[in-house]
């Protein structure tokens, strides 16, 4: 059954730091792994996701995740935190397509001055 | 991408009343899907709306209390039924849109934020 752990439900950076959120998941056929994020009172918005090709996957935003099978890992990070990133992120993972969706519990990741 | 807008945004409601929650899309889309979002927690599948046949639903959730309708390519309902505080949550429907270069993709409304007392 495929699952995914969303490593810290709250994270705190610096403007300008770097941002990096973790997510691991299991999975028992190559997944097709998303990053969504949710702003405040908002839907979720696509940032990337990985379907099989390039490992290395650049999304909106600045933000980029690596896809690593023997790690069975997917971070998303950012080199420099904005102000405007503060928000909900959640990593989901599907088994070979893109309709039933599995999310993990969602990362909070505060940015401060 | 599509463009998804579901009505009312927010709700609240007295329970034992039910709540019909619209999802509107801007393009023709195969497949529809419904989410739960309880206060605090991720996103939880309710269950997959196809044009023209039953919507499938996940385990846990059950059509009497969550009926669906799909009654053409651009809409969908979801009607949350004989309600209980419990049910207090953000409603989200999403859709998969078949992109250019054949990649399809998952997009999300807006989202409605249901309170029961």
């Amino acid at each position: 059954a495929q699952s995914v752990t969303q490593l810290g439900s709250h994270v705190s950076v610096s403007e300008g730091a770097l941002v990096l959120l973790r997510c691991n998941y299991s999975s028992s056929v190559p997944p097709y792994l998303f990053w969504y994020v949710q702003y405040p009172n908002q839907g979720l918005q696509l940032l990337l996701k990985y379907t099989s090709a390039a490992t290395l996957v650049k999304g909106i935003n600045g933000f980029e995740a690596e896809f690593k099978k023997s790690e069975t890992s997917f971070h998303l990070t950012k080199p420099s935190a904005h102000m405007s990133d503060a928000a909900e992120y959640f990593c989901a993972v599907s088994e070979g397509g893109y309709n039933k969706l599995i999310f993990g519990a969602g990362t909070r990741l505060a940015v401060h001055p | 991408s599509a463009v998804i807008s579901q009505k009312p945004s927010r709700d609240i409601c007295q329970r034992g009343t039910s709540l019909t929650i619209q999802c509107q899309v801007d393009s023709q889309v195969t497949m529809m899907f419904w989410y739960r979002q309880q206060p605090g927690q991720s996103l939880t599948l309710i269950a997959t709306a196809n044009q023209g046949s039953e919507a499938t639903y996940e385990s846990g959730f059950v059509i009497d209390k969550f009926p669906i309708s799909r009654p053409n390519l651009t809409f969908s309902t979801l009607t949350v039924s004989n309600m209980s505080p419990e049910d207090s949550s953000i409603y989200l429907c999403s859709v998969e849109e078949l992109l250019a270069g054949g990649e399809d993709t998952q997009y999300f409304g807006p989202g409605t934020r249901l309170t029961v007392l």
